[in-house]
């Protein structure tokens, strides 16, 4: 266990609809990354924040949007949805922006766009 | 061409044999590389990072960078069945660069 928590596990929904991936980081850590897992992608850079600041955007859709709470937990929203965002996504965290190498995933959350 | 290149296997190993995997990579700019092992669906595992060239030993594990070739590996010793996983390789640039750029990831099977 990572000490990373993602809420939920899967999540079934309609193209057009939105969604939100909750996630916890570790205890003591501030900096929050998302990740997309896909078959023909593999494990592509969404975005990350550092305590409640977006620090760095990879490959996130304009549909896609994130942010980090006082309580650092993070939030990432996904709308619009077409059936090429079916995925895992993951929430990682570090202690810090110097730590980045260090980074802790959580277990995922499955996303089905049908 | 990808930035970070592995072979996805898959490798199928006897219990007990070494396990070689590696990345070769085109951006000369990583300083830190990374190993992570994923089970089926579950999120991946950090198993050790190494900043720069050299090698770095932890149990059964070793990983080895060599910047000049732009090639790093990771050899399992005397693997278990609780090794088969896919492992991905991980790489970053300066400690101010926050993208980590992953393989495709290799499968690993270990037979009993």
């Amino acid at each position: 266990d990572s000490g990373v928590t993602q809420t939920p596990k899967h999540l079934i929904t309609a193209t057009g609809q939105r969604v939100t991936l909750r996630c916890s980081p570790r205890s003591g850590d501030l900096s929050v990354y998302w990740y997309q897992q896909s078959l023909d992608q593999g494990l592509q850079f969404l975005i990350q924040y550092y305590n409640g600041e977006e620090r760095a955007k990879g490959n996130i859709l304009e549909r896609f949007s994130a942010q980090q709470f006082p309580d650092l937990h993070s939030e990432l929203n996904l709308s619009s949805l077409e059936l090429g965002d079916s995925a895992l996504y993951f929430c990682a965290s570090s202690v810090g922006i110097d730590r980045g190498y260090e980074q802790y995933f959580g277990p995922g959350t499955r996303l089905t766009v049908t | 061409q990808k930035e970070v290149e592995q072979d996805p296997g898959p490798l199928s190993v006897p219990e007990g044999a070494i396990v070689s995997l590696n990345c070769t990579y085109s951006n000369s700019a990583f300083q830190y590389f990374m190993w992570y092992r994923q089970y089926s669906r579950k999120g991946p595992e950090l198993l050790m990072y190494t900043y720069s060239s050299g090698n770095k030993e932890d149990g059964r594990f070793t990983a080895q960078v060599d910047k000049s070739s732009k090639y790093i590996s990771l050899f399992i010793r005397d693997s278990q069945p609780s090794d088969s996983a896919t492992y991905l390789c991980a790489m970053k640039g300066a400690w101010n660069d926050y993208k980590l750029s992953f393989g495709a990831g290799t499968t690993v099977t270990v037979r009993a």
